[in-house]
């Protein structure tokens, strides 16, 4: 067990809806970063925050978005979904610091299926 | 350019027997991280070792150590005595740079690792 947790672990919905996934960081660490793992586009970084901020942004649809809330919590918004958004999506997170050996430690996922 | 290469889609490894699993990167950077993480049918994503460009050792932990060899850009995670539990999915993944607002991972497209009993 990473000590991250996410919510929900499956979600189903239908083309053109929006939906929430939820991430709860491990005690302590102030960054959080979402990545999307889909069978023809592997394993990609969508966006980082630190401490509530916005830090980075990676290959992020402008019909995705996220945030950081103040209890480190982390959401990120899926709209006007679209078949190919089904993936594997994770959060991750990690301690605070510049040392590389910052290691990100990874949530269980939440499988979306767009129908 | 892929920053990340596995080449070996698929390996099939007889029980008790080591592996080694090919990673290349490529980056300018001088500082960066490589991270080899495993990735059982369940989904979660589990680290398994880390090293740094500038250290000097090898990574070791416990079954696994990584092969680093600079000169040649290549990070190989060697598993020894494989173990029924090691079949998964084994991603390779490089930070670059040691800064603030560079901390992404990028992975390369997997290693899918069956033991053979």
């Amino acid at each position: 067990d990473s000590g991250v947790t996410q919510t929900p672990k499956h979600l189903i919905t239908a083309t053109g809806q929006r939906v929430t996934l939820r991430c709860s960081p491990r005690s302590g660490d102030l960054s959080v970063y979402w990545y999307q793992q889909s069978l023809d586009q592997g394993l990609q970084f969508l966006i980082q925050y630190y401490n509530g901020e916005e830090r980075a942004k990676g290959n992020i649809l402008e019909r995705f978005s996220a945030q950081q809330f103040p209890d480190l919590h982390s959401e990120l918004n899926l709209s006007s979904l679209e078949l190919g958004d089904s993936a594997l999506y994770f959060c991750a997170s990690s301690a605070s610091g510049t040392s590389g050996r910052k290691t990100q430690y990874f949530g269980p996922g939440t499988r979306l299926l767009v129908l | 350019a892929q920053k990340i290469t596995q080449t070996q889609p698929g390996m099939f490894v007889q029980e008790k027997e080591a592996v080694t699993l090919d990673c290349t990167y490529d980056t300018s950077d001088q500082s960066y991280g490589l991270f080899w993480y495993k990735q059982p049918s369940s989904g979660e994503m589990i680290f398994l070792i880390y090293q740094g460009s500038y250290d000097e050792q090898n990574a070791t932990e416990g079954r696994y150590s990584l092969n680093f060899q600079k000169a040649r850009k290549s990070a190989n995670l060697v598993i020894s005595a494989s173990q029924l539990g090691d079949s998964a999915m084994y991603f390779c993944a490089m930070r670059e740079g040691f800064n603030f607002g560079n901390e992404k991972l990028t992975f390369g497209t997997g290693t899918r690792l069956t033991i053979i009993p």
